[in-house]
């Protein structure tokens, strides 16, 4: 079946460790993008790719990276110097194809730092 | 500012009750898009629309391009709708295209 993998659903990390985040999909979607959820508020753009090998900051990428070497997989990553890491993180893909930019998510990622 | 504001924030109803959610949003958008998020946290697209109504089931989408307005109602509501429901907007214009703004969500809760 066609969807879009995030692993794992739990993560837990040490303070001052960097830790990526796996998003693996299998539409053939040219687009993919990083949300990060905190409690009380709207899905925040971390990252976002329209391409294999391009990628633009969203609106909070402070402390956050991100690579598109395969049109597949977008990983994120981590650092230490994201000041409150701890939060839920969703990856989502679309397709212009049709005029459609439909987004299709993934299951998420629960990352604790202590 | 928020782009998207929705209300309520929190959502309680009798099963069977009708359900209104609502989503005002103040960016120029090529289409909104109603979102469900169950607690395990995935989340689920229930309508795209640009203009009218659509509808699927018990849910029914209207969006007002004019008023800068959608509502997401749920007709003989059932415990198992209870979620989070999530109004998101996709902008229209150039770094803008494509990429979506969400509002907070409501959290509905059903009992029976």
């Amino acid at each position: 079946d066609g969807g879009i993998t995030q692993s794992p659903k739990y993560l837990f990390r040490k303070e001052g460790q960097n830790v990526t985040l796996s998003c693996e999909q299998n539409l053939n979607h040219d687009a993919m993008y990083w949300y990060r959820q905190d409690p009380g508020q709207g899905l925040r753009l971390i990252y976002y790719s329209q391409i294999v090998n391009d990628f633009q900051k969203g609106d909070i990428a402070e402390g956050y990276s991100v690579s598109r070497e395969k049109k597949e997989s977008f990983p994120l990553t981590v650092t230490s110097a994201q000041k409150n890491p701890t939060a839920f993180y969703l990856c989502a893909s679309s397709s212009p194809r049709g005029g459609s930019y439909e987004q299709y998510f993934g299951p998420g990622t629960r990352l604790t730092v202590t | 500012k928020n782009e998207v504001e929705q209300s309520p924030q929190n959502l309680t109803a009798q099963e069977g009750e009708f359900i209104t959610i609502n989503c005002s949003y103040s960016v120029g958008i090529s289409a909104l898009h109603w979102l469900q998020q169950h607690p395990g946290g995935g989340i689920v697209s229930l309508f795209m629309l640009s203009s009218g109504k659509k509808k699927h089931g018990r849910l029914i989408a209207t969006i007002n391009i004019q008023e800068k307005h959608s509502s997401l109602h749920i007709t003989a509501s059932h415990p198992r709708d209870s979620a989070v429901y999530i109004c998101a907007v996709r902008g229209n214009r150039g770094s803008t295209l494509g990429r979506l703004y969400f509002g907070r969500g409501t959290q509905l809760t059903v009992w029976p």
